[in-house]
């Protein structure tokens, strides 16, 4: 399967607790887009990471919320002492370098986050 | 924030019958894309518009970039029971941010077999 692959697909976690979830983009893609998703909504721009860079973390709350893309293995969004508020889907997309511009962002599965 | 009005909400539809659907933003995109997201799945792109007043076409879908560049809509010819699912337009900004997609909040599409 070569498509974005996200893990764990659900989670659920009591507040307070620490949630990682993971990403690895499409093989030969070098960008990496997480977006949000709460019940009945679109989804929302979080942080756009190249390996080792982040690139545009302006979507991405400011305290608990943390992102990377190492240069080996998948890229991690982080949340911190959780709050049921962060109860969503989080969804990981990736693109290649050409198709940046274009809008054109291949979709993970997403990992659903339940904080009891 | 940016805000695009996607309708309708919720469509519940007979097999065989045409949809349409519509975004509006109040400001100007570079591009225009329309997802397919099924139930605890990702988004899938269905199709991409890049020039104003774009007309562009997947096997039963059509979806139209406006002149004004500020709408968007996408119809479906004789819908089959697997077009269930919610439909969700994105709009991309040209300029140093142009990687974000602003998406609309869905159009939840029933198909009655």
């Amino acid at each position: 399967n070569a498509g974005v692959m996200q893990n764990p697909r659900h989670l659920v976690r009591r507040r307070g607790q620490e949630a990682r979830l993971r990403c690895s983009p499409m093989k030969g893609h070098s960008h990496v887009y997480w977006y949000r998703q709460l019940p009945e909504e679109g989804l929302k721009f979080m942080v756009y990471l190249q390996k080792e860079n982040i690139i545009d973390e302006s979507g991405m709350p400011k305290e608990r919320f943390s992102a990377e893309f190492p240069k080996e293995g998948p890229s991690i969004l982080r949340i911190q002492q959780v709050v049921r508020g962060d109860s969503a889907a989080y969804f990981c997309a990736s693109s290649h370098q050409g198709k940046r511009d274009t809008g054109e962002l291949f979709f993970g599965e997403g990992s659903r986050l339940t904080v009891l | 924030g940016q805000q695009l009005n996607q309708s309708p909400q919720s469509m519940f539809i007979q097999e065989g019958e045409d949809v349409s659907m519509n975004c509006t933003s109040s400001s100007i995109f570079n591009t225009w894309l329309w997802y397919k997201q099924d139930p605890g799945e990702g988004p899938v792109l269905l199709i991409a518009l890049y020039k104003a007043g774009e007309l562009t076409s997947n096997g039963r879908l059509t979806a139209q970039f406006g002149i004004t560049r500020k709408d968007s809509f996408l119809n479906i010819s004789a819908s089959i029971p697997s077009d269930v699912g919610i439909y969700f337009c994105a709009g991309q900004h040209s300029g140093g941010s142009n990687y974000k997609l602003t998406f609309g909040k869905g159009t939840l599409l029933t198909v009655n077999p």
